[in-house]
C-alpha cells in the first residue's frame, strides 16, 4: 500500500481480555517497528523485525506482550490478559532496511482497557 | 531508556515568529532525526542529520548538531498555525544504526498563536 496501515484504529476492551493489533507496512520495507505512546509521553520502543526475525525483544513490557511477523510483511502485536496500564496508542513504523534512518509511521491503534 | 530529551516541553509563540527546540542525548550516535506529530496522528519524518554533519536545512527548517555537547536544535522560521504539533528528536545507537530502533524523547509541544 501507499503507507503503513494499522488496525483497528481504536479498540476498547475489558481488563483481562486479549487483544491483537495489526500492522501492514509499506511494500518492500524489510524493517518493522512497534512503539507505544502513553498520553502526553514520548515513544517507548517495544520490538523491531528485520524480515520475519525479531533480534531484540527486550523492549516488550512483560511476557503478556508478543509479536510476530509473517511473510516479511504484516505484523501482529498481541497483548494477553490486558491491564489498565496497557492503555496507550500503539504505533507501527517501517523502513526499507534497519539502517536506512527514516521511519514511516502508521496512524496508530488507540487501546483503552476498562 | 530515554536517549533524547527535548527542551522546552512546551512552547507557545505568535505566528510569524521563529521557534527553536533543543534536544540532548547521552550516547554516541550515527544520526539524529526530527519528527512531527499532529494531535492523535502518526509521526512524520522531518529531517535527518548525520553525526559528521553540523547543520542541515530543509525549507523553513534548520537543524544543527553538536556532537561534542551531544545536542541538537530544530529551528522553524516564519512559523505558521499549521506548525502547531509535537516535535520529537530521535537517535539511533552508534553500534548498530537503527538496530534496536530509534529512541525518542518526550517531545516539545509547539503552539502557534494566530
Amino acid at each position: 500500500g501507499a503507507g503503513v496501515s494499522q488496525s483497528p484504529s481504536n479498540k476498547v476492551t475489558e481488563k483481562g481480555k486479549d487483544v491483537e493489533l495489526r500492522c501492514d507496512p509499506i511494500s518492500g520495507h524489510t524493517a518493522l517497528y512497534w512503539y507505544r505512546q502513553s498520553l502526553g509521553q514520548g515513544l517507548e520502543f517495544l520490538i523491531y523485525f528485520q524480515g520475519n526475525s525479531a533480534p531484540d525483544k527486550s523492549g516488550l513490557p512483560s511476557d503478556r506482550f508478543s509479536a510476530e511477523r509473517t511473510g516479511g510483511s504484516v505484523s501482529t502485536l498481541t497483548i494477553q490478559r490486558t491491564q489498565q496500564e496497557d492503555s496507550a496508542v500503539y504505533l507501527c513504523a517501517s523502513s526499507f532496511m534497519v539502517d536506512t534512518g527514516e521511519l514511516f509511521f502508521g496512524e496508530g491503534s488507540r487501546l483503552t482497557v476498562l | 531508556s530515554q536517549q533524547g530529551e527535548e527542551d522546552p516541553q512546551a512552547l507557545s509563540i505568535q505566528e510569524g515568529e521563529n521557534a527553536t527546540m533543543n534536544c540532548s542525548y547521552k550516547t554516541s550516535i550515527n544520526n539524529l532525526q526530527w519528527y512531527r506529530q499532529n494531535s492523535g496522528r502518526g509521526l512524520v519524518h522531518l529531517i535527518l542529520i548525520r553525526s559528521n554533519e553540523r547543520e542541515k536545512h530543509s525549507g523553513r527548517l534548520r537543524v544543527t548538531l553538536d556532537t561534542s555537547k551531544k545536542s541538537s536544535s530544530l529551528l522553524i522560521t516564519a512559523s505558521r498555525a499549521a506548525d502547531t504539533a509535537s516535535y520529537f528528536c530521535a537517535t539511533d545507537k552508534y553500534s548498530g544504526g537503527g538496530a534496536d530502533g530509534l529512541t525518542f524523547g518526550k517531545g516539545t509541544h509547539l503552539i502557534i498563536q494566530p
